[in-house]
């Protein structure tokens, strides 16, 4: 059963603390994306991969990191030094850059 | 400056009526158009893609249109039914730079509400 799979679905985090947050594929997709989602806004891309150990930043990379050591996963950490980290992540995969986009359920991440 | 603009924020419709969602971009280069269905808490799903030669694309009771001239796009919701209550997305893609990948460029979406 191929998807793109994310977890965990809810996340609760302390203020100061880094997360991690998982995003998997079996579609065997090349390229991979995070994107973040708040309300009334569009989908705005963090990071984003097109191959094993290379990643780039998007658009609003400040206080994430992420890692792409295997085609299957990317992996997003949210830092302590992301100031308003509360939000939806998405997570994607595509088989080209230009191709259609899987996405993933989410997570939703709170910052208490 | 790349961006894409939806119409209406919101809309709210009875059941078994049509609907009219629209998208206008200045994204350059244009490499293709996308809309999507997101229901809420979910990963947006896929409806249509449509390149510059391609006025019109079907996907069931859902039919995008698109004009590269005027640089607009319509999403024709038929026989509408509650399932439909999403949000939809319209995704432009750039092509790719010398130097630069393909950038994607997401409108803020439609939040359409279908009434029993």
């Amino acid at each position: 059963d191929g998807g793109i799979t994310q977890s965990p679905k809810y996340l609760f985090r302390k203020e100061g603390q880094n997360v991690t947050l998982s995003c998997e594929q079996n579609l065997n997709h090349d390229a991979m994306y995070w994107y973040r989602q708040d309300p009334g806004q569009g989908l705005r891309l963090i990071y984003y991969s097109q191959i094993v150990n290379d990643f780039q930043k998007g658009d609003i990379a400040e206080g994430y990191s992420v890692s792409r050591e295997k085609k299957e996963s990317f992996p997003l950490t949210v830092t302590s030094a992301q100031k308003n980290p509360t939000a939806f992540y998405l997570c994607a995969s595509s088989k080209g850059d230009r191709d259609r986009e899987f996405f993933g359920p989410g997570t939703r991440l709170t910052v208490l | 400056k790349n961006q894409v603009e939806q119409s209406p924020q919101s809309l709210i419709i009875l059941e078994g009526k049509n609907c009219t969602l629209q998208c206008n971009y200045t994204v350059s280069p244009f490499s293709n158009l996308r809309w999507y269905k997101q229901d809420t808490g979910r990963g947006p799903v896929s409806l249509t893609i449509m390149t510059f030669s391609e006025n019109t694309k079907s996907n069931g009771r859902y039919t995008a249109t698109l004009d590269a001239d005027t640089k607009q796009s319509s999403l024709h919701i038929t026989a509408s039914q509650l399932s439909d209550s999403a949000s939809y997305i319209c995704v432009v893609i750039t092509l790719p730079g010398y130097s630069n990948a393909s950038k994607i460029i997401f409108g803020s979406g439609t939040r359409l509400s279908i009434q029993p």
